[in-house]
């Protein structure tokens, strides 16, 4: 049962242009939700997270939104970057379930095209 | 300040043998996640430690793997008589806290012939 979903396993942009991944999940106890980016043979990085109290988190080029009642949220990166081709993922976590695990997506492949 | 540790970076054993995954979390970090990812696959939780503690192991499989973190030394996933299902990355992640965001090692790739 797959509590996080990126139902878009990879994605194509252009350099320049507007990258949207999207997330979707199930879990109405996810409170906090976060996107890493993971280039091969490397652990993922942290990107940019947003509370379930906001709609929207904004860190220079990437902006995080949240609709709760669709229980969807999207990263958008403005403008692309080469370097921005990695594989994203989306995690979430019930912070009120004691462990603080996080549940992530299968993940989408970003490809930025020069 | 070095991040979070994994070795041996690729691990490679034979069916039956014994892996022995390490890692030695963020300095001041108390907090220790392991993760496994399939091929084509998000990261699967397995089992959340603080030292000398099993806080949660809801997502180990039942037999052949363990985990520790003692007081002193890296945190240790153990898994027994491995199998070619055990193949895999599997990543250490650590945090300080509740609020803070974990940080991923670079993960160790099991490949079991």
């Amino acid at each position: 049962d797959q509590q996080v979903k990126q139902n878009s396993p990879s994605l194509s942009v252009q350099e320049g242009r507007i990258s949207i991944l999207n997330c979707d999940y199930t879990n109405s106890m996810f409170d906090y939700f976060l996107w890493y980016k993971k280039y091969p043979a490397e652990g993922p990085t942290f990107l940019i997270s947003i509370s379930s109290i906001k709609d929207k988190n904004e860190d220079g080029r990437f902006t995080v939104f949240l609709n709760k009642s669709a229980k969807h949220l999207s990263l958008h990166i403005v403008p692309s970057q080469p370097g921005d081709s990695a594989v994203y993922f989306c995690a979430a976590r019930n912070s009120g379930a004691g462990s603080y695990q996080l549940t992530f997506g299968k993940g989408t492949k970003l490809s930025v095209i020069p | 300040n070095a991040g979070v540790m994994q070795n041996p970076r690729h691990l490679v054993r034979r069916r039956g043998q014994e892996a022995r995954l390490r890692c030695s979390p963020m300095k001041g970090h108390s907090h220790v996640y392991w993760y496994r990812q399939l091929p084509e696959e998000g990261l699967k939780f397995m089992v959340y430690l603080q030292k000398e503690n099993i806080i949660d192991e809801s997502g180990m499989p039942k037999e052949r793997f363990s985990a520790e973190f003692p007081k002193e030394g890296p945190s240790i996933l153990r898994i027994q008589q491995v199998v070619r299902g055990d193949s895999a990355a599997y990543f250490c992640a650590s945090f300080r806290d509740a609020n803070e965001k974990l940080f991923f090692g670079s993960g160790t790739q099991l490949s079991v012939l």
